[in-house]
């Protein structure tokens, strides 16, 4: 059973344009969502975070909403950079104690120059 | 900087071999993960550590046993490899704050091809 979705597989937008990344998920109980983006060859890096008491989380570029009684989670990248051309990754905390998480299936993000 | 450094970027072993694959962090975190990713399914946890000589299952632990002697390095071990552990393994680590806001650093992977 996936708790964590992610249903699209690519996206593919222009440069300076916004990217917007989405995530669904089934338990109610998750208190954490995260996301990372990862680069061919490299580990996950952490991108930004959000509690679940919280509807919205901004750090520069990176804008994360959550919309708890639709169990949806998005990530917007304004303005796209080809540099953000990654698989991105959304993950819920399952566990606070063991820092358990679980992962969506990623999305390709290309941003076309 | 957290450093999760893990011994190999690429390994091929053969059928029914026993593979270490060793992961090592420098930030005293108390948590310690494995996963494996491959195309279409994510990060799949296997086993993580959530102290010295503790282990749990993740989703995927068929196949594979762990190891944790020492709070700074975690090591996955493949019993008897199959084919099918052909992927890329990633280590992570955390700290344990309590609370969930403590992001997962990951090492860079290890690409394992069993022939």
């Amino acid at each position: 059973d996936q708790q964590v979705k992610q249903n699209s597989p690519s996206l593919s937008v222009q440069e300076g344009r916004i990217s917007i990344l989405n995530c669904d998920y089934t338990n109610s109980m998750f208190d954490y969502f995260l996301w990372y983006k990862k680069y061919p060859a490299e580990g996950p890096t952490f991108l930004i975070s959000i509690s679940s008491i919280k509807d919205k989380n901004e750090d520069g570029r990176f804008t994360v909403f959550l919309n708890k009684s639709a169990k949806h989670l998005s990530l917007h990248i304004v303005p796209s950079q080809p540099g953000d051309s990654a698989v991105y990754f959304c993950a819920a905390s399952v566990n606070s104690n063991t820092g358990k998480l679980i992962f969506g299936q990623g999305t390709t993000l290309q941003v076309k120059p | 900087d957290v450093k999760v450094t893990q011994s190999s970027r690429y390994l091929v072993k053969r059928t029914g071999e026993k593979v270490f694959l060793e992961c090592v962090q420098d930030m005293d975190h108390e948590n310690m993960f494995w996963y494996r990713q491959d195309p279409g399914l994510g990060l799949r946890l296997i086993y993580f550590s959530y102290d010295v000589k503790m282990k749990e299952k993740g989703d995927i632990p068929e196949g594979y046993s762990v190891s944790r002697e020492k709070k700074e390095r975690f090591s996955l071990i493949l019993e008897s490899a199959s084919t099918n552990q052909t992927s890329m393994y990633l280590c992570a680590s955390s700290k344990h704050t309590g609370g969930s806001d403590q992001p997962q650093h990951f090492g860079d992977g290890t690409r394992l091809s069993i022939l």
